[in-house]
């Protein structure tokens, strides 16, 4: 089975950066993603690694240890409309089930 | 841009009725999806479903559940006898492929709400 493991919420100000640090245990790895979600509303892909790195996309980025069993989402430049939950999850090589993390409130302050 | 729609947003229902939840998946999409989420809790894989069959299934997903494309654009969630703690949101999602870097893109959802 798999179990991840990541902050419950975090608090930031307009401007900041926040890195939402996520710990994993899976019996085969074969990724790491991150979704957001708003309010309840549909999850929606932010990234993907399948590799040891880092991988930017815009003010997003996700990096990947995959000897740690670790990875990490940074929002840069934070905006009032970052305020979601973020949930990493990682695809098991076995029988390639996505498994969500509990998920990370932020809240961004003004 | 193509996305996921599912229906109803919201189905209110007795305990121990049979509900079925609606998905149409992106049209080329062949792998499709369905997870639950309990108020204030994680997103939690019930299903896979590929070539018209499951490919795997949670253990949530027990006799209770069935899964169906009737068509080809309708992928449905069946819960024969709802319990009260089927109350959650459920998500339908689809994907291009299996692998990892396939993206799922997940629908709106249905707030499924067991009185």
């Amino acid at each position: 089975g798999q179990s991840l493991e990541q902050p419950s919420e975090v608090t930031a100000v307009e401007g900041a950066i926040v890195q939402i640090n996520c710990t994993y245990q899976t019996s085969g790895f074969y990724g790491l993603s991150w979704y957001q979600q708003h309010d309840g509303g549909a999850p929606t892909f932010l990234s993907y690694n399948a590799l040891d790195g880092l991988e930017e996309t815009g003010r997003f980025s996700s990096f990947l240890s995959r000897s740690d069993s670790y990875g990490y989402l940074l929002l840069q430049e934070l905006q009032m409309k970052d305020s979601a939950s973020y949930f990493c999850a990682v695809r098991d090589s076995v029988d390639y089930k996505l498994s969500f993390g509990a998920g990370t409130t932020v809240t961004v302050r003004a | 841009e193509p996305e996921v729609t599912q229906t109803p947003s919201h189905q209110v229902t007795q305990m121990g009725q049979e509900v079925i939840l609606r998905c149409v998946p992106i049209s080329n999409h062949l792998y499709f999806y369905w997870y639950r989420q309990i108020l204030g809790q994680k997103v939690e894989f019930l299903v896979s479903f590929y070539n018209n069959e499951i490919s795997e299934k949670s253990e949530i997903f027990d006799d209770q559940f069935s899964v169906e494309r009737p068509d080809g654009s309708n992928f449905t969630l069946k819960i024969r006898s709802t319990k009260l703690e089927d109350s959650a949101m459920y998500f339908c999602a689809s994907s291009e492929g299996i692998a990892a870097y396939n993206e799922q893109f997940f629908g709106p959802g249905t707030r499924l709400t067991v009185l």
